[in-house]
C-alpha cells in the first residue's frame, strides 16, 4: 500500500530534550516536506527536500533540522524543544512540485513539549 | 507573496450547494489545488486547477481565473460526512503553500 508514515504518532516530552520524528515513504517520491498544524494558522511548512542530500528551509524553520540522506526517508529533528513547538505535525511527499503533483500525507504526530 | 485568503467558517444545509473561494497573490503562479481534512486525519487531495475553468470530480468541482486570480471549490448535495476542514493551495515556483482553511459545517 502506497503511504507516508510518520513516528511517534503521539509524544510529550519536556523541554530542551532533544527528539526526532521519522518520516518515510515508499512511493519513490523525490519531493518531501514537513508541515506544522496550529489552530487557526492553517499548513505552515517548516522544511522540505527536492531530492536526495538537498534541503532547504520552509516558512518556519527555527528550531528544527531535517535530513535527506535517502529517498524514501526525511527525518525531523528538534535540538532543544520549546513549548511553543507544540503542535500537530504533518510529514508529505509527491513526486515533484509542479502542476497537480499530489502531495500524500503522513497520518500526524501530536507533540507536546512541557 | 505568497499567502491565500479563503473563508474561516463556513455552515451549509445537507442537501444543499456550498462554495468555497479562495484568492491567492499572482507571483509565480502555476495552479490551484484543494485539499480536505477531517477533525483528526490528515490532509487529503481533492483537485488541481492549471488551466481556467471548471474541472468537476462526481459531486465536487473546483474552477480556476487566473485574470482574477480567484479560485473556488464547489460541494453539491452535501452529505453531512463533508463536514470538514478545505484547504485551497497554492504550487508555483516555490514550495506548495497552503491557504489557512475553511472550516466546512453540514447541518441537518
Amino acid at each position: 500500500e502506497a503511504q507516508v508514515t510518520q513516528n511517534p504518532r503521539y509524544l510529550i516530552t519536556v523541554t530542551g530534550k532533544k527528539l526526532t520524528v521519522t518520516c518515510s515513504q515508499n512511493m519513490n517520491h523525490e519531493y518531501m516536506s514537513w508541515y506544522r498544524q496550529d489552530p487557526g494558522l492553517g499548513l505552515r511548512q517548516i522544511y522540505y527536500s527536492m531530492n536526495v542530500e538537498v534541503t532547504d528551509k520552509g516558512d518556519v524553520p527555527e528550531g528544527y533540522k531535517v535530513s535527506r540522506k535517502e529517498k524514501r526517508n526525511f527525518p525531523l529533528i528538534l535540538e532543544s524543544p520549546s513549548p511553543n513547538q507544540t503542535s500537530l505535525y504533518f510529514c508529505a511527499s509527491s513526486k515533484g512540485t509542479g502542476g497537480s503533483n499530489e502531495q500524500f500525507f503522513g497520518p500526524g504526530t501530536r507533540l507536546t513539549v512541557l | 507573496g505568497q499567502s491565500l485568503e479563503q473563508p474561516s467558517e463556513v455552515t451549509a444545509v445537507e442537501g444543499a450547494i456550498v462554495q468555497i473561494n479562495c484568492t491567492y497573490q499572482t507571483s509565480g503562479f502555476y495552479g490551484l489545488s484543494w485539499y480536505q481534512q477531517h477533525d483528526g486525519g490528515a490532509p487529503t487531495f481533492l483537485s488541481y486547477n492549471g488551466l481556467d475553468g471548471l474541472e468537476e470530480t462526481g459531486r465536487f468541482s473546483s474552477f480556476l481565473s487566473r485574470s482574477d486570480s480567484y479560485g473556488y471549490l464547489l460541494l453539491q448535495e452535501l452529505q453531512m460526512k463533508d463536514s470538514a476542514s478545505y484547504f485551497c493551495a497554492r504550487s508555483g515556483n516555490t514550495p506548495l503553500v497552503f491557504g489557512k482553511g475553511t472550516r466546512l459545517s453540514v447541518i441537518a
